[in-house]
């Protein structure tokens, strides 16, 4: 039982290169959620999904894409990646009526 | 506008020592709260969690207290370790009851807590 898994750990890119983070999780929670965390800016929403075949639009979705592949995947696309990406994103599956979110080990990205 | 402020920002204690964290919040309909610790270089981990109904909980040497009325939570550190450096961050769900799981989570920016041999 691995809980929420993310991959990869750490990643450079030049800008302009486009990726994908991968997650995915083995609680069977309906609820996924991608993260970016910033110094002194706490954790931003950057998408969600609040079910399998359903996405929506967080606090700073622009510049990313996100598909919810299955009820286990949910993955982060940046497209053309930009320097103000680069951040610490967390992948994150659980249960908003109580709070509840387990996350991932997280990815440290930078955008050169 | 739904907001979750902690104070302080940064905090550095002796090993040993006690602490308060405080976390106040302007969110509606409030659901409940939960404190979170994130070590450095990992993601968040739950504490505890408190509903409306609750005024005191405790896990372990963390205490957790809620006033629904001045919509203030505190978390009480005892006996503090080294490995209680870190940062932790109080997060509010803010939703109507049917509203399940499309309850927002409004995240606090966190204390962060340093102990010091």
């Amino acid at each position: 039982n691995a809980g929420v898994t993310q991959t990869p750990k750490f990643q450079v890119l030049k800008t302009g290169q486009s990726m994908t983070l991968q997650c995915a999780q083995d609680m069977n929670h309906n609820s996924m959620y991608w993260y970016r965390q910033d110094p002194g800016m706490g954790l931003r929403l950057i998408y969600y999904s609040a079910s399998e075949g359903t996405t929506d639009k967080g606090e700073v979705p622009n510049g990313y894409n996100v598909s919810r592949l299955n009820k286990r995947e949910f993955s982060l696309r940046l497209e053309s990646a930009a320097p103000s990406q680069t951040s610490v994103y967390f992948c994150a599956t659980g249960q908003p009526v109580n709070t509840e979110a387990f996350f991932g080990q997280g990815t440290r990205l930078t955008v050169v | 506008k739904n907001q979750v402020e902690q104070s302080p920002q940064s905090l550095i204690i002796l090993e040993g020592k006690n602490c308060t964290l405080q976390c106040n919040y302007t969110v509606s309909p409030f659901s409940n709260l939960r404190w979170y610790k994130q070590d450095t270089g990992r993601g968040p981990v739950s504490l505890t969690i408190m509903t409306f109904s609750e005024n005191t909980k405790s896990n372990g040497r963390y205490t957790a207290t809620l006033d629904a009325d001045t919509k203030q939570s505190s978390l009480h550190i005892t006996a503090s370790q080294l490995s209680d450096s870190a940062s932790y961050i109080c997060v509010v769900s803010a939703g109507l009851r049917n509203a399940g799981n499309n309850r927002k989570l409004i995240w606090g920016l966190g204390t962060s807590l340093a102990v010091n041999p």
